[in-house]
């Protein structure tokens, strides 16, 4: 049982313009968000995450917005550069999951110079 | 942050063998966890290990299968038993250095081919 959802599993974007990633997550007990992005051969590397009492969370070029009552977020990557091109996660958790992580299939992006 | 690092970074098997891979942080940290990616899918949380006790597996992962280690704050190892094809993966620790909510960070991996 899938609880965290990205559809949409590859996204191409010209350099300079923006990428939109979404994602959706089942379990109401989430509370607690994050992205990742992930070369080949590589472990993940944390991008940006947002607790369930924000709606918005921003860190240079990457926002993160989040809609608790869709449950639904999505990371806006503004301007896109090439070397974002990777495959990206979300991830979920809750308090009582203690951390304990509930991954998204990633969504590949490439960014088109 | 914390660095992590994972050996082997890469192993091929034979099939019904074992291989038992390390993680190895450069700093004490509260939680560590075991993932796993097949080819093509997402990340699998296999178990969290625990300081000094038996670690607490996901639903569908079993300790004879992947029995793990964790004999300190720092360090923790993860055995895949008895090896077939379905098991060619990449490995993956991850780290959780504060308390809930908190970032967790991932080690580089190690790319499992079992024939």
């Amino acid at each position: 049982d899938q609880q965290v959802k990205q559809n949409s599993p590859s996204l191409s974007v010209q350099e300079g313009r923006i990428s939109i990633l979404n994602c959706d997550y089942t379990n109401s007990m989430f509370d607690y968000f994050l992205w990742y992005k992930k070369y080949p051969a590589e472990g993940p590397t944390f991008l940006i995450s947002i607790s369930s009492i924000k709606d918005k969370n921003e860190d240079g070029r990457f926002t993160v917005f989040l809609n608790k009552s869709a449950k639904h977020l999505s990371l806006h990557i503004v301007p896109s550069q090439p070397g974002d091109s990777a495959v990206y996660f979300c991830a979920a958790t809750g308090s009582r999951g203690n951390n304990r992580l509930a991954f998204g299939k990633g969504n590949q992006v490439v960014v088109i110079p | 942050s914390a660095v992590i690092s994972q050996k082997p970074s890469r192993d091929i098997c034979q099939r019904g063998t074992s291989l038992t891979i390390q993680c190895q942080v450069d700093s004490q940290v509260t939680m560590m966890f075991w993932y796993r990616q097949q080819p093509g899918q997402s990340l699998t949380l296999i178990a969290t290990a625990n300081q000094g006790s038996e670690a607490t597996y996901e639903s569908g992962f079993v300790i004879d299968k992947f029995p793990i280690s964790r004999p300190n704050l720092t360090f923790s190892t993860l055995t895949v038993s008895n090896m077939s094809p379905e098991d060619s993966s990449i490995y993956l620790c991850s780290v959780v250095t504060g308390g809930y909510p908190d970032t967790q960070y991932f080690g580089p991996g190690t790319r499992l081919t079992v024939l």
